[in-house]
């Protein structure tokens, strides 16, 4: 039979909401960790990023932050805008520059 | 400023032909990544390179995948045969690859490759 693809976790706003995006990741060892947004028919585009002996970073409108104990990610957007919607992933490092994706979370802005 | 560049943007093949999809880095970038993104298995890493020389290939699915980086400012990434299951969109990325981690990546547009 044919196998299921992935189904992207989707997150609905209204504009002006604030967003919380989560991601699980799974190795204890990773020691940096990046958001990466993705627009229909791009590439993925660099947010922000945090290594592993902060719990916080903020950026413009923008927040990680990072809960190492359960291996835990979100991606906090202010004040959040139609321009946001799109796909959010994170990404650890697990070693030398190699980056291992999460499945996706979708954002969808209502004006 | 130029970002990573891919050609082609879209390619349409026939099953058994061979494919070559092409990357140029940002300028001054040691280190370059092939990657793959479906719907069934997401955004994979495929092969990358640091100083023009493969550090991890471990994520090519099979010998009809190959990859070369014949300077620091081109890569290629080759299918032959290719097979409807390597339709996907194909993705290079680099980064400044002088530290050993914690560096940004940077994506290109992406090759859409379709597998008939």
């Amino acid at each position: 039979g044919e196998s299921v693809g992935l189904h992207l976790p989707t997150l609905s706003v209204q504009e002006g909401d604030n967003s919380i995006i989560n991601c699980a990741y799974s190795n204890s060892a990773s020691d940096y960790f990046i958001w990466y947004k993705q627009e229909s028919g791009k590439g993925p585009q660099f947010i922000i990023d945090i290594r592993s002996n902060m719990d916080k970073r903020q950026g413009q409108r923008v927040t990680v932050l990072l809960n190492k104990t359960v291996k835990h990610l979100s991606l906090q957007i202010a004040a959040t805008q139609p321009g946001d919607s799109a796909v959010y992933f994170c990404a650890e490092n697990r070693g030398f520059q190699k980056l291992v994706f999460g499945t996706g979370t979708r954002l969808l802005v209502s004006p | 400023d130029a970002g990573v560049i891919q050609s082609p943007r879209h390619e349409v093949t026939e099953m058994g032909q061979e494919v070559t999809l092409r990357c140029k880095p940002i300028s001054g970038h040691n280190s370059l990544f092939w990657y793959r993104q479906t719907m069934m298995r997401g955004l994979e890493l495929l092969i990358y390179f640091n100083n023009n020389v493969p550090i991890d290939d471990s994520g090519m699915p099979e010998d009809r995948f190959s990859a070369k980086m014949p300077n620091a400012s081109f890569s290629t990434l080759k299918i032959q045969p290719s097979e409807p299951r390597d339709s996907a969109v194909y993705f290079c990325a680099s980064s400044f690859g002088r530290a050993a981690y914690q560096e940004t990546q940077y994506f290109g547009p992406g090759t859409r490759l379709l597998v008939l």
